[in-house]
């Protein structure tokens, strides 16, 4: 069965680092999106990403973040400057077409700023 | 508006016994109701998920309740084994219309399943 997939699984930096969490979307779906989960919350959306561009995004996604799908298989979530509490689970997911809502998520980063 | 709140945050059942797990929402414009279940470590999994035009939805030992008026829908799970311990996201979506559509999921908090044998 197809899947998404995530990497590197752990993800552990220094604050003000730089750092690039990448996705491989299923290969047909044409949706994608991040989420992260703070540990012991809820699934909040970070961004939607649609043709190339950004669809829809969330006030946690400010100017530190930006998305990219450098080719035609990988999607990148690149914070610029990690602060403490963007210490989370990231979750990379996708979907087929608009028709069809369902989701599937990849099994996550988790990134640790000290 | 975009909240959609999720009952019990913790539940523990017997093993065979019957889960129910509750979310009400406030925006009408939702249109899509996933129910995901995740294990520690691992993503959320699609479990089950329900359109507004129909009131209930079974699959296997997974039904959905829903009720559009009250804006309100539920998880059950029937003969509950050990192995459904996990926690339970209910969410929503709709599909906001802006060129090209988004359709965000918006969770609930979780709830806590322990299926004790």
């Amino acid at each position: 069965e197809p899947e998404v997939t995530q990497t590197p699984s752990h993800q552990v930096t220094q604050m003000g680092q730089e750092v690039i969490l990448r996705c491989v979307p299923i290969s047909n779906h044409l949706y994608f999106y991040w989420y992260r989960q703070i540990l012991g919350q809820k699934v909040e959306f970070l961004v939607s990403f649609y043709n190339n561009e950004i669809s829809e995004k969330s006030e946690i996604f400010d100017d530190q973040f930006s998305v990219e799908r450098p080719d035609g298989s990988n999607f990148t979530l690149k914070i610029r400057s990690t602060k403490l509490e963007d210490s989370a689970m990231y979750f990379c997911a996708s979907i087929l077409t608009r028709d069809r809502g369902e989701q599937y998520f990849g099994p996550g980063t988790r990134l640790t700023v000290t | 508006q975009q909240q959609v709140k999720q009952s019990p945050q913790s539940l523990i059942v017997q093993k065979g016994g019957i889960s129910i797990i509750n979310c009400a929402y406030e925006n009408t414009a939702f249109d899509y109701f996933p129910w995901y279940q995740q294990f520690p470590g691992k993503g959320p999994a699609l479990l089950i998920a329900i359109r507004p035009d129909v009131s209930e939805k079974k699959e296997g030992r997974f039904t959905i309740s829903f009720n559009k008026s009250a804006k309100q829908f539920s998880l059950h799970i029937m003969d509950s084994q050990p192995g459904d311990s996990a926690t339970y996201f209910c969410a929503a979506s709709s599909f906001a219309y802006s060129g090209a559509g988004s359709y965000q999921l918006t969770f609930g908090k979780g709830t806590k399943l322990s299926v004790i044998p």
